[in-house]
């Protein structure tokens, strides 16, 4: 099956720094990858939607100059959060789509996420 | 706007009990359906997904869903559950059909809890 890979799987940082997350695909071509936020017991909420090679689209309240994204390859995607506060401290979970027209594979892969921890 | 609502937020069942959980979206179109699921400590994990055809689909690990066009609704049902199903689940909607760049709306998942 698809596998999707996230690193790191744990980060602590200072407050101010910045943190990158890097989500692969590791055995498939993803024209799209989507970063998520999920917050204890609660939901996953979509933060941005990644195209290969154009810029990210973010969601209505996802500052983009807060939450960098670049998806430089079709296997590889990046969030940085820059300058970190307490308050962006969460559960960071990326997906990759695979490339749509090898059939109907409007399916999204999860990674295993990444938790922030913003002191 | 495109929403889907989870009517469980917990469920605690014992081994061998029937599940059913609830799943209603809200969208006039063509819509993917999906269920996934969260087990204690791990990713999510497709369990599984409707496109087209027959609305009864059916999943890994005994699960089965049945999408019921006229309810907008996309229920998630296993006969018997096991301890092992304790997890939490999580209904999906990629409102559009497939192509472009169409994101998941998720609900807000269902905790269950199977005591042996």
């Amino acid at each position: 099956g698809a596998v999707v890979s996230q690193h790191p799987s744990r980060v602590i940082c200072k407050s101010g720094t910045s943190v990158k997350i890097e989500c692969r695909s590791l055995d498939f071509q993803a024209t799209t990858m989507f970063w998520y936020r999920q917050f204890p017991k609660q939901s996953l909420m979509l933060m941005a939607t990644s195209n290969e090679g154009s810029k990210a689209t973010y969601e209505q309240g996802v500052e983009k100059d807060k939450f960098l994204i670049n998806h430089a390859s079709l296997t590889l995607s990046t969030l940085t959060v820059t300058s970190a506060h307490p308050e962006d401290s969460s559960f960071y979970i990326c997906s990759a789509r695979e490339q749509w027209w090898r059939g109907p594979t409007d399916t999204q892969y999860f990674g295993p996420g990444t938790r922030l921890t913003v002191l | 706007a495109q929403s889907v609502s989870q009517h469980n937020h917990h469920v605690i069942l014992s081994e061998a009990a029937s599940l059913e959980l609830g799943c209603n979206y809200s969208y006039g179109g063509t819509v993917n359906l999906f269920w996934y699921v969260q087990y204690p400590g791990q990713h999510l994990q497709l369990l599984l997904k409707y496109f087209s055809g027959d609305p009864l689909v059916k999943g890994i690990k005994g699960f089965e869903a049945e999408f019921i066009k006229s309810k907008f609704s996309f229920n998630l049902r296993k006969p018997s559950v096991q301890w092992s199903d304790t997890a939490e689940y999580f209904c999906a909607v990629n409102a559009g059909g497939t192509g472009g760049y169409n994101k998941l709306i998720f609900g807000a998942g269902t905790r269950l809890a199977v005591h042996p």
